[in-house]
């Protein structure tokens, strides 16, 4: 069975500090992955997938099948981003069935 | 735009109502999800839809069900409201275009009473 696992809950950086959000994914085929963020009384929304790669607001994710991860990072955080960042697999089938990570609030300060 | 739209952002309920969440898509999208958000346990899916009545249980479906009659309409129903199915609800559509994005809408917080 697939799983995804974002081992932080919580994240805290300064503005202008590089900032890494952590994903795992446990699944023996080849997975689709993706990057889903809410914003503040926003909906949840895709924010980058790993098959387009291409960067996002800043943020990149390589897929590393080798560490089976999928971390995003960006070089330089800004207030803005502060949000809620979801880590999904699609393990493949026709469904598009996600499985989604457990979240990550990030919060960037002044 | 791909718009999906819920009929309550806010609902109060009692303990063993029967509760309708409705959502709907405009995009013709094929695939449909209920989600519920939780601080902590992220989303979980409870049902997920491929086609008009079909329906396949998702990875929490007890104390739920859906239907969907029509393409751009899936309802999640909870038979008897319980003080442990107070939690936010996302639906979201999909297309068979293999882009695999899902187009959330934008919740409906739930609190059981």
């Amino acid at each position: 069975a697939q799983r995804v696992t974002q081992p932080e809950k919580l994240l805290s950086v300064f503005k202008g500090a590089p900032v890494e959000l952590k994903c795992n994914y446990s699944y023996s085929g080849s997975p689709e992955l993706f990057w889903y963020v809410q914003y503040s009384r926003q909906r949840l929304q895709l924010l980058l997938r790993h098959i387009s790669r291409e960067s996002i607001k800043g943020f990149t994710a390589d897929l590393n099948k080798g560490e089976t991860s999928f971390h995003l990072k960006k070089p330089f955080a800004q207030e803005e981003d502060s949000a809620m960042y979801y880590c999904a697999l699609d393990s493949g089938g026709s469904n598009y069935k996600l499985t989604f990570g457990k979240g990550t609030l990030l919060t960037v300060n002044p | 735009d791909v718009k999906v739209t819920q009929s309550s952002r806010y609902l109060v309920k009692r303990t063993g109502e029967k509760v309708f969440l409705e959502c709907v898509q405009d995009m013709d999208h094929e695939n449909m999800f209920w989600y519920r958000q939780d601080p902590g346990l992220g989303l979980r899916l409870i049902y997920f839809s491929y086609d008009v009545k079909m329906k396949e249980k998702g990875d929490i479906p007890e104390g739920y069900s859906v239907s969907r009659e029509k393409k751009e309409r899936f309802s999640l129903i909870l038979e008897s409201a319980s003080t442990n199915q107070t939690s936010m609800y996302l639906c979201a559509s999909t297309g068979a275009d293999f882009s695999y994005e899902q187009y959330f809408g934008p919740g409906t917080r739930l609190t059981v009473t």
